[in-house]
């Protein structure tokens, strides 16, 4: 069966400091991956999306860069981070859903919720 | 400009019966996919049911339906006999076929079920 991981689940970092945040996926291969984060009582703001080793499509601009290293591996990273990185970050997959006619993130990571201080 | 709406913040249900969760969209894409997730206070999200822009029926998982009105561009989730388990927030959430990759997400609506 298909699982995902996602490390570390909580993380406090002070201003300027780097981060790295990784998600492995295991009993698939080839799949799209993504990168989401959650405001506080929001919903889910796609930042990065993979279609396969070292594609990486990025939808908002900011601090933040992706890395796909390895066909089931998507690392999020910062140089510096700000304190308006804080949030909820979910790493998640895509299946075909609806008679194979469509695609969804139906399995996500158990999230990461960052705090920056 | 809003591609997912869901204008409820809050429902309150009483255990047992039903509720409506709420959700329009906007797209001129003729080819799209409608997506209800919950996540329990654990963060988690949980795909919950699916609705194609072509399906010529509802779609149904169990106790999860959804009304798809798609001249008013509206995909409601209906829980029908809700429990106490119920209670997470509810996101509607489409992909466009003209947009690829990318899944837009509601602001969701926080189910509260009462005993």
């Amino acid at each position: 069966s298909q699982t995902i991981h996602q490390w570390p689940a909580t993380l406090v970092q002070p201003v300027g400091s780097p981060l790295s945040l990784e998600c492995t996926v295991e009993g698939t291969s080839n799949p799209n991956l993504y990168w989401y984060r959650q405001a506080a009582g929001r919903g889910l703001q796609l930042l990065f999306y993979s279609v396969g080793i070292g594609q990486i499509s990025s939808e908002v601009p900011q601090n933040l860069s992706a890395s796909r290293p390895q066909d089931r591996q998507f690392i999020l990273s910062s140089k510096k981070l700000l304190l308006s990185d804080s949030g909820f970050y979910l790493c998640a997959w895509s299946v075909l859903v609806g008679g194979r006619r469509d695609r969804t993130e139906a399995f996500f990571g158990q999230g990461t919720r960052l705090t920056v201080v | 400009a809003q591609k997912i709406t869901q204008t409820q913040p809050g429902m309150f249900v009483q255990e047992k019966e039903a509720v409506t969760l709420d959700c329009t969209y906007d797209t001129s894409d003729p080819s799209y996919g409608l997506f209800w997730y919950k996540q329990p206070s654990s963060g988690e999200m949980i795909f919950l049911i699916y609705q194609g822009s072509y399906d010529q029926q509802n779609a149904t998982e169990g106790r999860y339906s959804l009304n798809f009105q798609k001249a008013r561009k509206s995909a409601n989730l209906v829980i029908s006999a809700s429990q106490l388990g119920d209670s997470a927030m509810y996101f509607c959430a489409m992909r466009e076929r003209a947009g690829g990759f990318k899944t837009i997400f509601g602001a969701g609506t926080r189910l509260f079920v009462k005993a």
